[in-house]
């Protein structure tokens, strides 16, 4: 079975500063993994996954995720944050035959000016 | 392309009270998820469809809760009885289905209030 958790339930940060999110993962498989996004008042939508290849993934919008096999991580970064990037956000592991994907709690990520 | 459609956006019932609610997935999309989030928590897989048969239900509370994809495109989850603590947002997801296409599209989500 997998399990997922996010040691940071809220991330109170200033604009333009680093944020960090973590997400650890338990499997005793080979997993693929998320992030994804919740704005306010908005549906989930994904913001980037691993599934193979180079451990470090980004999104569009200057988020990253670095896969850690030996930490069973998956954290997320961005060098410079927004307001608009406001948001709750979600890591999420299923396995390689593509079942059940579970959810960690979230962190919500609030960005002050 | 259309997102996944859900309705209704918002219910409020009594304990005891039968609720239904319905998700139309993007079309073309092979697999649908119904989950349930608890404010405060992430979404929890309720059931999971592949077409019209069901590759997941192990965390469906079957007693109460039944879902149904006929024809393998829209999906309606019921909850009868409902309890109070079922108050949650249920989401309904899809995805093109397999392995390495499961990106999941989410609808926005019924909003349920149990009282």
């Amino acid at each position: 079975a997998q399990s997922v958790t996010q040691l940071d339930s809220q991330v109170p940060v200033f604009e333009e500063a680093p944020v960090e999110l973590r997400c650890n993962y338990s499997s005793s498989v080979s997993v693929y993994l998320f992030w994804y996004v919740q704005y306010p008042n908005q549906g989930l939508q994904l913001l980037l996954k691993y599934l193979s290849g180079s451990t470090l993934v980004e999104s569009i919008n200057g988020f990253e995720a670095e896969f850690n096999k030996s930490q069973t991580s998956f954290h997320l970064r961005k060098p410079s944050v927004h307001i608009s990037d406001t948001a709750e956000y979600f890591c999420a592991v299923s396995d390689t035959g593509g079942f059940k994907t579970i959810f960690g709690a979230g962190t919500r990520l609030f960005v002050k000016a | 392309e259309a997102g996944v459609a859900q309705s209704p956006r918002y219910k409020i019932i009594e304990k005891r009270q039968s609720v239904a609610f319905w998700c139309n997935p993007i079309s073309g999309h092979a697999t649908l998820y119904w989950y349930q989030q608890i404010l405060g928590q992430g979404p929890k897989l309720l059931i999971q469809f592949q077409n019209n048969g069901v590759v997941d239900d192990s965390q469906l509370p079957k007693d109460r809760f039944s879902a149904e994809r006929l024809k393998g495109v829209d999906s309606t989850l019921k909850i009868q009885p409902a309890k109070l603590e079922d108050s949650a947002v249920y989401l309904c997801a899809s995805s093109l289905g397999g392995a390495r296409n499961n990106e999941q599209f989410f609808g926005p989500g019924t909003r349920l209030t149990v009282l």
